[in-house]
């Protein structure tokens, strides 16, 4: 499996406090990712990274942001969050190299704002 | 038309049956296609890619036809292992580079239940 780590595992917080996903990996992959799945939707990209201080937004980047300031780590902040932003989020990498397709996921980060 | 649709699912299927999901995409200019498997709370992860020729894979075996747009995975001799939701993910370059010409598009998925 591919080294990749994102903590908290599980959150629970409350409506306009701040939030840290950390996504971790040792594969020194340079692409990063960062999606949402809730249900009757598919997994929906929030923010990318292609390199070290290198990001981009998603299809669904209102209320996120992320920093890339090492290869390894990638980090998803909700600044203020809202009950909309309760989700599993799931972080990604890839070597895009050989564009074959491939994301390998971490496994998940299950956030409940109430 | 949605960007990706899938059969809604669920499918209840008994071991040892044959099954088989259906795919469409919108954009014409989609270039690369791949079916994804996701068991019950766990991440993604890549079950094959769809290629132009059709491939198959041990008891998998997915399909690709541009013309009507459209992708396919059959699973044959049904295990219990087999229980998951699949993904259906279309890949469309935005012709320029870095990853944002990446651009990976998940169906809602499709959910398998295969029963002794």
């Amino acid at each position: 499996d591919a080294g990749i780590t994102q903590s908290p595992r599980h959150k629970v917080t409350e409506t306009g406090t701040p939030v840290t996903l950390r996504c971790h990996q040792t594969e020194n992959h340079r692409y990063m990712y960062w999606y949402r799945q809730d249900p009757g939707h598919g997994l929906r990209l929030i923010h990318y990274s292609y390199g070290v201080k290198d990001t981009d937004k998603g299809e669904v980047s209102d209320g996120y942001s992320v920093s890339r300031s090492k290869t390894e780590d990638f980090l998803l902040t909700l600044e203020s969050a809202t009950s909309s932003q309760t989700s599993v989020y799931f972080c990604a990498i890839s070597d895009m190299r050989e564009a074959t397709g491939e994301l390998f996921f971490g496994e998940g980060s299950r956030l409940t704002v109430l | 038309r949605k960007e990706v649709e899938q059969d809604p699912g669920p499918f209840n299927v008994p071991e040892g049956a044959t099954v088989a999901f259906n795919c469409t995409y919108s954009n014409s200019a989609s270039q690369s296609f791949f079916w994804y498997r996701q068991d019950c709370r766990k991440e993604p992860k890549l079950l094959m890619s769809v290629y132009s020729s059709g491939n198959e894979d041990g008891r998998f075996t997915a399909q690709l036809n541009r013309a009507s747009q459209y992708i396919s995975l059959l699973i044959r001799d049904s295990k219990l292992s087999d229980s998951a939701t699949y993904l259906c993910v279309v890949h469309r370059a935005a012709g320029y580079s870095g990853a944002g010409s990446y651009q990976l598009t998940f169906g809602k998925g499709t959910k398998l239940s295969v029963i002794p």
